[in-house]
């Protein structure tokens, strides 16, 4: 199976807001609400900040917002701020009880 | 403090074979699924494996390492492993064992390096 769809490199200055997507098909993205996004920074592990397409674990900042339509997953931080300068992964489950993570996107604070 | 720390990573040549080990400390391993994901270097995260608690033992591989990597786990050592044979280059690899939470990894080791080269 292919990995999900992202946008290489996304940028934004503080303070604007960026959306990533994440691209599938009906058979994961489109087919569960098991969508979830990864923040990680260099060397170090992924970080869970949104689940179940929308939901935030404890902990985690209310700029980051979860949102899927059809086939389509979408990662929106607002008010953008130096520390989110990270990768950013989506993962969903997929109809053949495996999960796929997108190719992740780099976000730069500008 | 709850912790995922794998070991075992090295280098490797091409056709050889090297099992990872995962131990688990903190909380109740033989009630948590766990899986194990990869990083090449430079490269996106991929999920390779998951095997369920201890009740009823599911497991599931990628495509990709299927029939060659076999994850296994020991409750009583809280520990999860990963056996690898026929090891290819595209193996190379930080492999990263995940704690899974209803449905997404909440805890994730330090990984632990894969290389595999002649």
């Amino acid at each position: 199976q292919s990995a999900l769809t992202q946008p290489a490199s996304v940028s934004g200055s503080p303070g604007q807001s960026i959306t990533i997507s994440c691209i599938g098909t009906s058979s994961d993205v489109g087919g569960y609400r098991y969508v979830s996004w990864y923040q990680q920074y260099p060397g170090k592990a992924p970080k869970i900040m949104i689940y179940d397409v929308s939901n935030r674990p404890s902990g985690v900042s209310d700029r980051f917002s979860g949102s899927k339509s059809g086939n389509t997953a979408s990662l929106t931080i607002s008010g953008l701020q130096a520390e989110d300068e990270a990768d950013y992964y989506c993962s969903a489950y997929t109809s053949s009880s495996t999960l796929l993570f997108g190719g992740g996107t780099k976000v730069t604070v500008l | 403090e709850e912790q995922l720390v794998e070991s075992g990573g090295g280098l490797v040549q091409p056709g050889g074979s090297l099992r990872l080990s995962c131990a688990a400390s903190g909380f109740t391993f033989s009630s948590q699924s766990m899986s194990w994901v990869r990083q090449a270097p430079g490269k996106g995260l991929e999920w390779i494996s998951y095997i369920s608690r201890s009740t009823s033992l599911t497991i599931y591989y990628a495509d990709s390492v299927k029939g060659r990597f076999t994850i296994s786990r020991d409750n009583a050592k809280n520990s999860l492993y990963l056996q690898m044979n026929s090891l290819r280059y595209e193996d190379t690899a930080i492999y990263y064992c995940a704690r899974e939470y209803i449905s997404y990894f909440d805890l994730w080791g330090r990984g632990t390096l894969v290389t595999v080269s002649s």
